[in-house]
């Protein structure tokens, strides 16, 4: 398998354009991770989904933010309007629950620089 | 508040040595706990997860600790290599629902 794959994985824009990222989990994969990573916070999980069904997110830190997941090889998360303070790397994970505890599988990331 | 400590200081030790780096939480009662690893510029890579009635969990160079009453897991790396050389991160799960908790992550630097 590929693994997860994110695109952009490098994005520079201007403060209050529109940033849409994207994601393709692991076939067969019933969750599906948002987590942005800074250097001042760390890896935060910003939304879950199962099943393709949004679970928690309770860590979207505003409106501005929003995700979805329109099936089950498919995943957006969008920023609008950006801010320089989104700058960081925003990872996009899966995970096929089993009941023996959920390895996630980590995509290489998308760099976002909000300027 | 529920909180994740790991190492607050960068750890670095010669080669061949065993590295051993810490994870402490609080408010938390996790079923599970995993531990990954993080190159730069590059996504958490899963190591070894370890369960709340497990003491211990090995996979080659590596061992993984847990215990529940001092509410701490430390993971060992063994004769340690500077392709060790990364950030280490541990991340607890309450339940079976795949939502993670993360720690901020050491930095171990590991010198030939």
């Amino acid at each position: 398998d590929a693994g997860v794959i994110q695109s952009p994985r490098h994005e520079v824009t201007e403060m209050g354009q529109e940033v849409t990222l994207r994601c393709k989990p692991i076939s067969g994969h019933d969750y599906l991770f948002w987590y942005r990573q800074t250097m001042m916070r760390g890896l935060e999980l910003l939304i879950y989904f199962n099943n393709n069904v949004p679970i928690d997110d309770s860590g979207m830190p505003e409106d501005r933010f929003s995700a979805k997941m329109p099936n089950a090889s498919f995943s957006t998360l969008k920023i609008q309007p950006s801010e320089p303070r989104d700058s960081a790397v925003y990872f996009c994970a899966s995970s096929l629950s089993r009941g023996a505890g959920n390895t996630i599988y980590f995509g290489e990331g998308s760099w976002l620089t909000v300027v | 508040s529920q909180k994740i400590e790991q190492n607050s200081e960068a750890l670095n030790i010669q080669e061949g040595k065993t590295a051993t780096l810490t994870c402490n939480y609080t408010n938390y009662s996790p079923a599970y706990l995993q531990w990954y690893r993080q190159d730069p510029g590059r996504g958490p890579v899963f190591l070894l997860l370890i369960r709340e009635n497990e003491k211990e969990k090995r996979k080659e160079r590596l061992k993984v600790t847990f215990d529940t009453t001092l509410k701490q897991s430390l993971f060992h790396i063994t004769a340690s290599q500077p392709a060790d050389s990364a950030t280490y991160l541990c991340a607890l799960d309450g339940t079976n629902a795949g939502k993670s908790t993360f720690g901020d992550g050491t930095t171990l630097t590991v010198k030939p």
